[in-house]
């Protein structure tokens, strides 16, 4: 089974703090997403990456910076986190020779900013 | 650019009626289309995708280009069904791997 794991769960950080969010997968995959999920909403996309080092923004990336120095490993940062960044965020990766749409999440990691 | 609307953030049927989410899409070109999952507490996941035209769980969808919609079926909906429903597209070129989602609908199934 395809593992995806979002290091932490449940964050609660004060507007203006730098926030690091982890996110490892373990099946060797190319391609790795960043989403935030908000009611209404649905899933945007903020950053994506289809290699190591690689980066390429989606549709909502202000506000927010990528980092991918291994294969297994998207770090997304929050460079200093407002209010309006309370959200649930997910991670999903996808190997470059399966279906497009099917993306491997996590389990997500709900953002508090006070 | 691309777009999914879902147009009912919210659905209740009973259990054993027909169930019906809609999405409309709008995209130029010729667009892969999937539906995602997720139940209470699980994460997020593929239920099917156009291009399989296959029934996971009693649902199916078809993708009508005319009508640019991707409706997902279930003709006796069962209340393990409950949960959030996505509809997905990927487009091709440059975005290809992208999926842009909807907004989401909530499906209750009442015992």
């Amino acid at each position: 089974d395809v593992k995806v794991t979002q290091s932490s769960r449940y964050l609660v950080k004060r507007t203006g703090e730098k926030v690091f969010l982890e996110c490892v997968q373990d099946m060797d995959h190319e391609n790795m997403f960043w989403y935030r999920q908000d009611p209404g909403l649905g899933l945007r996309l903020i950053y994506f990456s289809y290699d190591v080092k690689m980066k390429e923004k989606g549709d909502i990336p202000e506000g927010y910076s990528v980092s991918r120095e291994k294969k297994e490993r998207f770090s997304l940062i929050l460079e200093s986190a407002s209010t309006n960044q309370t959200s649930m965020y997910l991670c999903a990766s996808r190997p470059t020779d399966r279906w497009a749409g099917e993306l491997f999440f996590g389990e997500g990691s709900r953002l508090t900013v006070l | 650019a691309q777009r999914v609307t879902q147009p009912e953030k919210l659905l209740s049927v009973f259990k054993g009626a027909p169930v019906e989410l809609k999405c409309n899409y709008s995209y130029s070109g010729s667009p892969e289309l999937f539906w995602y999952v997720q139940y209470s507490r699980q994460r997020l996941q593929l239920l099917l995708r156009h291009i399989s035209r296959e029934s996971i769980k009693g649902f199916t969808a078809d993708l009508n280009k005319g009508e640019t919609s991707f409706h997902l079926k279930k003709p006796f909906a069962q209340e393990e069904d409950s949960a959030m429903y996505y509809c997905a597209l990927s487009a091709g070129g440059t975005s290809y791997g992208k999926l842009t989602f909807g907004q989401g609908t909530i499906l209750t199934v009442h015992p």
